[in-house]
């Protein structure tokens, strides 16, 4: 197991609708980074959470925001919800943002929009 | 073009056969390579770090050509358990100072008696 905890396991919820999802990363790792699985496709990264801040985004409008808390736990927030959120997300947890060492994933929520 | 691409899949092999993956990535700037492991509708999880020198951890053997922008692995004497779905990601340092994952978008693996 990586350490790293994502809750929920899984979600249904109807399009315009908000999600709050959240994760816990390994101890020690201060960089949280979010990525979206969609059915069929590899990870797509969302964004990178360092020192509270956000780091670094990857191609996601900003209905799509997130939080990082002293503990270095981590939110993902969607708003308006729209049937192709539907995915895996799963937040992966690393050393700093410089690490070149892999990035360790937790179990991932599932989200279904409907 | 995508930044990482593997060979579509999926591969379907009986027992104890060789198959090898391949994958390509478009950015000369990426740092560190890595082969993931994914079962249906779990997390990926690493199966094995990437080096130009190649590595093996016992029946998987992992190769890196930077000139070329390849990556392959290899799993000899194949079983059922390696029935999943393998990802191959590179790490890109961006230009915001950071570093990020990108993900091919995997090659399916079925191992049949």
């Amino acid at each position: 197991e990586t350490g790293v905890t994502q809750s929920p396991t899984h979600l249904i919820k109807t399009r315009g609708q908000q999600v709050t999802l959240r994760c816990s990363s390994q101890s020690g790792h201060n960089t949280v980074s979010w990525y979206q699985q969609a059915l069929g496709q590899g990870p797509q990264f969302i964004f990178q959470y360092y020192r509270e801040e956000e780091n670094g985004r990857g191609n996601f409008p900003p209905r799509f925001s997130g939080l990082q808390f002293p503990n270095y736990s981590s939110e993902l927030n969607v708003n308006a919800l729209e049937l192709d959120d539907s995915a895996l997300y799963l937040c992966a947890s690393s050393l700093d943002p410089l690490s070149t060492d892999t990035q360790y994933f937790g179990p991932g929520t599932r989200l279904t929009v409907l | 073009r995508k930044e990482v691409e593997q060979d579509p899949g999926p591969f379907n092999v009986p027992e104890g056969a060789t198959v090898a993956f391949n994958c390509t990535y478009s950015n000369s700037a990426s740092q560190s390579f890595f082969w993931y492991r994914q079962d249906c509708r779990k997390e990926p999880k690493l199966l094995m770090s990437v080096y130009s020198s190649g590595n093996e951890d016992g029946r998987f053997t992992a190769q890196l050509n930077r000139a070329s922008q390849y990556i392959s692995l290899l799993i000899r004497d194949s079983k059922l358990s390696d029935s999943a779905t393998y990802l191959c990601v590179v790490n890109t340092l961006l230009s915001g100072g950071y570093n990020k994952l990108i993900f091919g978008a995997g090659t399916r693996l079925a191992v049949h008696p």
